[in-house]
């Protein structure tokens, strides 16, 4: 079974919101990663928070980790149609070095 | 962009036929992976390489090999195809270690029919 499992499944919103997003994992990681997949493309790397950190930023991009609770979310703000996107948790373990996805979040932001 | 290219890039094929999609980069990372991409199942993981005829199974490895002779080619062969084998397959290269940011392939949309 995938390490990653996201919540919600499927988020609608209106441009300019913020969206939020949340994985929870099973084992102990390594780091975590997200990453966002356009429609009938490759993943592209957003953004790795290791597992000694807490909160890491990037642009409209927030993520934080709660290795007690094994859960991550990813937070866009203000939000453009740009961003409707499928987003997707990865789990690396560290000493297999294997990256395990989650099953992902539709994102659609509504102009 | 990443130098990492998927071959074919789209395939049909009949049931019971050996089938190999090739992933080549050209960024020398040491590990390589390949996952299938279904509807309801995000990505799996089919197989993995930490080096040089180096591998280890997924998630999902049964009916799958693969092959890795030179570090820039991993090798993903299906033995004898079946019509569940009908995905999106997608290769992933990364440096590993600290440095775990994965590149992604554009996918090879194989169907079995």
């Amino acid at each position: 079974s995938q390490q990653g499992e996201e919540d919600p499944q499927a988020l609608s919103i209106q441009e300019g919101e913020n969206a939020t997003m949340n994985c929870s994992y099973k084992t102990s990681i390594n780091n975590l990663q997200w990453y966002r997949q356009n429609s009938g493309r490759g993943l592209v790397h957003l953004i790795l928070i290791r597992s000694n950190e807490r909160e890491k930023h990037s642009g409209r991009l927030r993520v934080t980790l709660d290795t007690s609770k094994k859960s991550s979310s990813l937070l866009i703000t203000a939000s453009r149609a740009a961003d409707t996107a499928s987003y997707f948790c990865a789990i690396h373990d560290g000493g297999a070095q294997k990256l395990v996805f989650g099953q992902g979040t539709r994102l659609t932001i509504n102009p | 962009d990443a130098g990492i290219t998927q071959s074919p890039r789209h395939k049909v094929t009949e049931t019971g036929t050996p089938v190999t999609l090739r992933c080549h980069q050209t960024e020398n990372h040491r590990y390589m992976y390949w996952y299938r991409q279904d509807p309801g199942h995000g990505l799996r993981l089919i197989h993995y390489s930490y080096g040089v005829k180096d591998t280890d199974k997924g998630e999902v490895s049964d009916g799958y090999s693969v092959s890795r002779s030179k570090t820039e080619d991993f090798l993903l062969t299906l033995e004898s195809a079946t019509s569940s084998q009908t995905s999106v397959y997608f290769c992933a290269i990364s440096q590993g270690r600290d440095n775990a940011e994965a590149f992604f392939g554009q996918g090879t949309r194989l169907t079995v029919v």
